[in-house]
């Protein structure tokens, strides 16, 4: 069964430092997302991708973060100066069509030190 | 926000099956009802969503009130890989696109 698949599972990096996180999408999905998960709190949506434009942001997706899909299959998510709050898991997931099932990759565990 | 309300945490035997109920007495007509679940920091797992039809596929049951303010996810025989924390989710159709997440239920299957 086809599966999002995300690189590094576990990324440390010092404050301040470029942090790129990286999803590859199922294979025929069009649509892309990324949220993120601070330790012991909800999921919270980032960003939905598509058409290589972002369609809706959320209040936390600020001039830090960007998104793009560079070759084609690789989705990512660049945050350009880490703060000590970025620390959490996040997370990528993918769907065919608009608003269609979401499914969601295993993560990466960002650490800001 | 979540327009939905669920139970913080659930006990079930490992064997039995798991029940899980969810209000969501605000539903639209055009709103379907979606369950996913995450296992320890692992990324959130779809499992099934229906929009008034009881639904079942090889992981779980839905089953949705005739009113459909409330549904319950039924996995019928729960392993100890059933623990995570169950989200049940309301998403408009061919319309809304990003997931709002609540805090879920968390199940614990006992051995």
């Amino acid at each position: 069964e086809p599966e999002v698949t995300q690189t590094p599972s576990h990324q440390v990096t010092q404050m301040g430092q470029e942090v790129i996180l990286r999803c590859v999408p199922i294979s025929n999905h069009l649509y892309f997302y990324w949220y993120r998960q601070i330790l012991g709190q909800k999921v919270e949506f980032l960003v939905s991708f598509y058409n290589n434009e972002i369609s809706e942001k959320s209040e936390i997706f600020d001039d830090q973060f960007s998104v793009e899909r560079p070759d084609g299959s690789n989705f990512t998510l660049k945050i350009r100066s880490t703060k000590l709050e970025d620390s959490a898991m996040y997370f990528c997931a993918t769907t065919p069509g608009f608003a269609d099932t979401q499914y969601f990759g295993p993560g990466t565990r960002l650490t800001v030190l | 926000d979540a327009k939905t309300t669920q139970p913080p945490s659930m006990d079930c035997a490992e064997g039995r099956a798991a029940n899980l109920p969810c209000n969501h007495s605000t539903i639209s007509g055009n709103e379907y009802v979606y369950w996913y679940r995450q296992i320890h920091s692992q990324g959130p797992q779809y499992i099934i969503h229906g929009l008034k039809n009881n639904e079942t596929n090889e992981m779980a049951s839905l089953i949705i009130t005739e009113d459909r303010k409330s549904s319950t996810l039924i996995l019928p025989h729960a392993t100890l890989r059933d623990t995570a924390v169950y989200y049940c989710i309301v998403r408009v159709g061919n319309r809304d696109d990003k997931i709002i997440f609540g805090k879920g239920t968390r199940l614990h299957i006992l051995p």
